[in-house]
């Protein structure tokens, strides 16, 4: 089944405890990405790869780190994580960003709840 | 900077009505427009897209027509079920050339049916 993975779903943390949470794509997508979601801001797209080894920063990437080392695996990583980054957290995957509604259709993964104490 | 924006939620409908979420945008090229259904506990699906003005997407019985002139893409669906209670989100992607392939989203609508 064509899907994207993201572990934990649920995850409660303390302030400072480095954490990440994984995310994978079995559908061979070069582009990859992460948002936030919050109440009464919507998502907001964190960090991006355009294919292994690119990745770049979205709108919100402070206390963020990501890595793109194989194409299927897009993980974020929270190196000292604040009260502020308690927030639900998506993967999305796509063929790709051009030639057709076909490569910039997005997949989401199911979420990860994040909440730091 | 490009924004979406979404009528306010929660939307309380009875089954078989008539659903209407309003979607504006502002955007300085030409966008893809996108509807986006989240159900409880899980995460987000695209319902429909369309691509250029006055393209009308359509799934599940939920149609959006791209109004470039309104610049608007609101969600509508002509008899509504306890199943279809969920929260939707509007989204653009620009199509500027070397863009991104980020989606700008709407606050999302809460939509809840009821028997």
């Amino acid at each position: 089944e064509a899907q994207v993975t993201q572990n934990p779903r649920y995850l409660i943390t303390v302030t400072g405890k480095k954490l990440t949470v994984t995310c994978s794509q079995n559908m061979n997508h070069e582009y990859m990405s992460w948002y936030r979601q919050d109440p009464g801001l919507g998502l907001r797209q964190i960090y991006y790869s355009m294919n292994v080894e690119v990745t770049d920063k979205g709108d919100v990437p402070e206390g963020y780190k990501v890595s793109r080392k194989e194409k299927r695996n897009f993980p974020l990583i929270l190196e000292s994580p604040s009260p502020n980054q308690t927030s639900l957290y998506f993967c999305a995957s796509s063929p790709g960003t051009s030639g057709g509604s076909y490569q910039e259709t997005q997949y989401f993964g199911p979420g990860t709840r994040l909440l730091v104490l | 900077g490009d924004s979406v924006t979404q009528m306010e939620g929660p939307v309380t409908l009875s089954e078989e009505a008539f659903l209407t979420i309003n979607c504006t945008y502002t955007a300085t090229g030409y966008p893809s427009l996108f509807w986006y259904v989240q159900y409880p506990g899980e995460g987000l699906q695209l319902l429909l897209k369309a691509t250029k003005a006055d393209d009308k997407g359509s799934n599940k019985g939920f149609e959006a027509t791209y109004r470039k002139e309104t610049t608007s893409f609101h969600l509508e669906k002509g008899s509504v079920q306890v199943s279809d209670s969920a929260v939707y989100f509007c989204a653009l992607k620009e199509r500027r050339g070397g863009a991104t392939n980020k989606l700008i989203f709407g606050t999302g609508t809460l939509l809840a049916v009821q028997p």
